[in-house]
């Protein structure tokens, strides 16, 4: 069965430090995974995805992750972090039948100035 | 619609009545997912549609809970007789498509508070 596991419920960076969100999976085949966001009160946005082909994929708002198949992981990385960057991030793993998403428990980004 | 719509926004409930909740999504979606998310965290899948037709229920309670998606009509997902542990956050999605590369859109979620 799929898991996610997200080691860091919280971090703490200051404003302009870099910042990189742990994210290990367990999936029988080539995953599909993705990275989302949530601001307070607010639903998910998508960061990025990997399905397939180069194992460093580009997000929006300036994230980037990179898929290692040896470590099961798929961290998020954001060189510069930004105050408006403080949110909730969920790492997932969809299945390749059936498009059923399985979340990570989430890591809580606090920005500090 | 461009974005997955939900309604409403919040939804208060006591223990026993029922809850039921809706989801618009993006035109030219076919399939439709449900996710709980208790305690502001885990997100646990419930239930997915292709069209009207029930896709995947491997997540839904066995009691209390369904779901239908009927033409020219918002999905819904009702929850009978409703208990203490039903408060979270409910999220539907959208996607063109049911394998693993098809993007999910996310609408804001329902709120549900059961008191």
């Amino acid at each position: 069965a799929q898991s996610v596991t997200q080691p860091d419920i919280h971090i703490t960076v200051s404003e302009g430090a870099s910042l990189e969100l742990r994210c290990n999976y367990s999936y029988g085949a080539t995953p599909y995974l993705f990275w989302y966001v949530q601001s307070p009160g607010q639903g998910l946005q998508l960061l990025l995805k990997y399905f397939s082909g180069d194992t460093l994929v580009q997000g929006i708002k300036g994230f980037e992750a990179e898929f290692k198949r040896s470590q099961s992981s798929f961290n998020l990385r954001k060189p510069s972090v930004h105050w408006s960057d403080a949110a909730e991030y969920f790492c997932a793993v969809g299945a390749h039948y059936g498009n059923k998403l399985v979340f990570g428990a989430g890591t809580i980004l606090r920005v500090k100035s | 619609g461009e974005e997955v719509a939900q309604t409403p926004k919040h939804l208060v409930r006591g223990e026993g009545q029922k809850a039921k909740l809706y989801c618009a999504p993006i035109k030219g979606h076919s399939y439709v997912f449900w996710y709980q998310q208790v305690l502001k965290n885990e997100f646990k899948f419930l239930i997915s549609f292709q069209n009207e037709n029930v896709f995947d229920e491997t997540g839904m309670p066995k009691e209390r809970f369904s779901a239908k998606c009927l033409p020219n009509s918002p999905c819904s997902l009702e929850i009978q007789a409703t208990k203490l542990e039903d408060s979270a956050v409910y999220f539907c999605a959208s996607s063109e498509g049911v394998a693993g590369a098809y993007e999910q859109y996310f609408g804001p979620g329902t709120r549900l508070t059961v008191t």
